[in-house]
């Protein structure tokens, strides 16, 4: 069974424009996270989905960062405008349960983005 | 305080011998405890999880869970130059019932022939 598919898998763009990550979680996982990752701040939890529906964006940095997930085997994560501080690797990971102790995460290849 | 900290490294080991990664956490009520690897330039690859006190073994890898102490280890037998990698601890804090991990910064591991 394929794994978690992120695309692009790199992005080089100007500051000011905006960028859609895109994300195809594993067929039938129910959770759905989106990370980023900087030498300087390590791994980040930016916003999960259960069962598509959002349940803590508290790690989205500011409003240019908007996440949607329309249906169970899609999400994006849109930067608008994006800066050069929004420069990092971006995962997606997915997990088969929404709670419980053993709801291990399966990460995508991750896209990495560079904003000039 | 963080809430999952680990030691940044780089832990250097010799070919064969026994690596010992660590990680504490702050939060009490912690449930489920997760050892990833991850290789320079790839993305986090999950190694094994832990929730209950004790040991519990896969091949060349043992997690270690003090609950106690709020702290949990991996130790990697019989290091191998291919185990060189970060290795990121992970933690399930366990409210509400959802399932989010938190992740350490991670330390890095470079096992030489």
């Amino acid at each position: 069974d394929a794994g978690v598919i992120q695309s692009p898998r790199h992005e080089v763009t100007e500051m000011g424009q905006e960028v859609t990550l895109r994300c195809k979680p594993i067929s039938g996982h129910n959770s759905l996270f989106w990370y980023r990752q900087t030498m300087m701040r390590g791994l980040e939890l930016l916003i999960y989905f259960n069962n598509n529906v959002p349940i803590d964006d508290s790690g989205m940095p500011e409003d240019r960062f908007s996440a949607k997930m329309p249906n169970a085997s899609f999400s994006t994560l849109k930067i608008q405008p994006s800066e050069p501080r929004d420069s990092a690797v971006y995962f997606c990971a997915s997990s088969p349960r929404t709670s419980g102790i053993n709801n291990e995460q399966f990460f995508g290849p991750g896209t990495r983005l560079t904003v000039l | 305080q963080k809430e999952v900290e680990q030691n940044s490294g780089p832990l250097s080991v010799p070919e064969g011998a026994i690596a010992s990664l660590n990680c504490t956490y702050s939060d009490r009520g912690s449930q489920s405890f997760f050892w990833y690897r991850q290789y320079s330039g790839k993305s986090p690859e999950l190694i094994m999880f832990i929730y209950s006190n004790g040991d519990k073994e896969d091949g060349r890898f043992t997690a270690q869970l003090n609950k106690a102490s709020q702290y949990v280890s991996l130790l990697i037998r019989d290091s191998q130059p291919s185990d060189s990698a970060t290795y990121l601890c992970a933690v399930n804090p366990g409210r509400g019932g959802y399932n989010k991990l938190i992740f350490g910064a991670g330390t890095r591991l470079a096992v030489h022939p």
